[in-house]
């Protein structure tokens, strides 16, 4: 059974960058066909995709973060990371990593989920 | 890159089935079969309940079905239960590798 767990800061400056890493346990994230996605929630919010990295490294972003973002990963520790920079309080947050199972062209569903972690930007 | 259209809220008495919906475009929700279904109680993570339109995972009741209509998306809920009171959002593929949420919809169960 795949789990995610995010960690990072709970709180950020405005203009600062936001980081956190999402540890996956149970399966490789290097390896087979699965897409790792990040998601934020703003409190009382809908949901909102972030982007995401395949097992090759490739990546895929929200056109409106796309110039703020960046999706990597650390194969060595099964994990992969979010950076997000000049953040105000329109970036707070729950952010959430899951997983997409890719089979034929069916890509886009989030299967696993991490449990969230909250992050504040404020001074 | 506009949200998906949900309705706020939707409500129904135990037993009954609710049907919420999730409006697109010809770009997103018309344009491909990706369209998913997550189900979220409070202060949880979202779980997955349908995707592409209308699969269920394993391990959903069959009471949760999807359907797609041109650019509008729906979740029935058949034999409303009390602990299906949660919020739902729908999720659509939006081309050029992006992928769109709904506003999500509150389902109270009466």
């Amino acid at each position: 059974q795949v789990q995610l767990q995010e960690s990072g800061p709970g709180l950020v400056k405005p203009s600062q960058t936001l980081s956190l890493t999402c540890t996956v346990s149970g399966g490789s994230i290097s390896s087979g066909n699965y897409y790792w996605s990040w998601i934020r929630q703003p409190a009382g919010k809908g949901l909102e995709w972030i982007g995401r990295i395949y097992t090759s490294g490739s990546t895929n972003y929200n056109p409106s973060l796309k110039s703020r973002v960046t999706i990597s990963r650390d194969t060595s520790n099964n994990q992969f990371s979010l950076k997000l920079n000049s953040v105000t309080a329109a970036d707070t947050a729950v952010y959430y990593c899951a997983r997409t199972y890719c089979s034929g062209a069916s890509c886009w569903d989030l299967d696993y989920w991490g449990q969230g972690t909250l992050v504040t930007v404020s001074s | 890159q506009s949200a998906l259209t949900q309705p706020r809220s939707v409500s129904g008495s135990p037993g009954q089935s609710v049907t919420i919906s999730c409006t697109g475009t010809s770009s997103d929700v018309g344009g491909y079969d990706f369209v998913s279904w997550y189900q979220q109680y409070p202060g949880k993570a979202p779980k997955i309940m349908i995707y592409d339109v209308s699969t269920r995972p394993s391990g959903v009741p069959d009471r949760f079905s999807g359907s797609k209509s041109g650019n509008t998306a729906s979740l029935t809920i058949s034999g409303l239960q009390a602990d299906d009171e949660a919020d739902y959002y729908c999720c659509s593929y939006a081309g050029s590798h992006t992928l769109i949420f709904g506003g999500g919809t509150k389902l109270t169960v009466l």
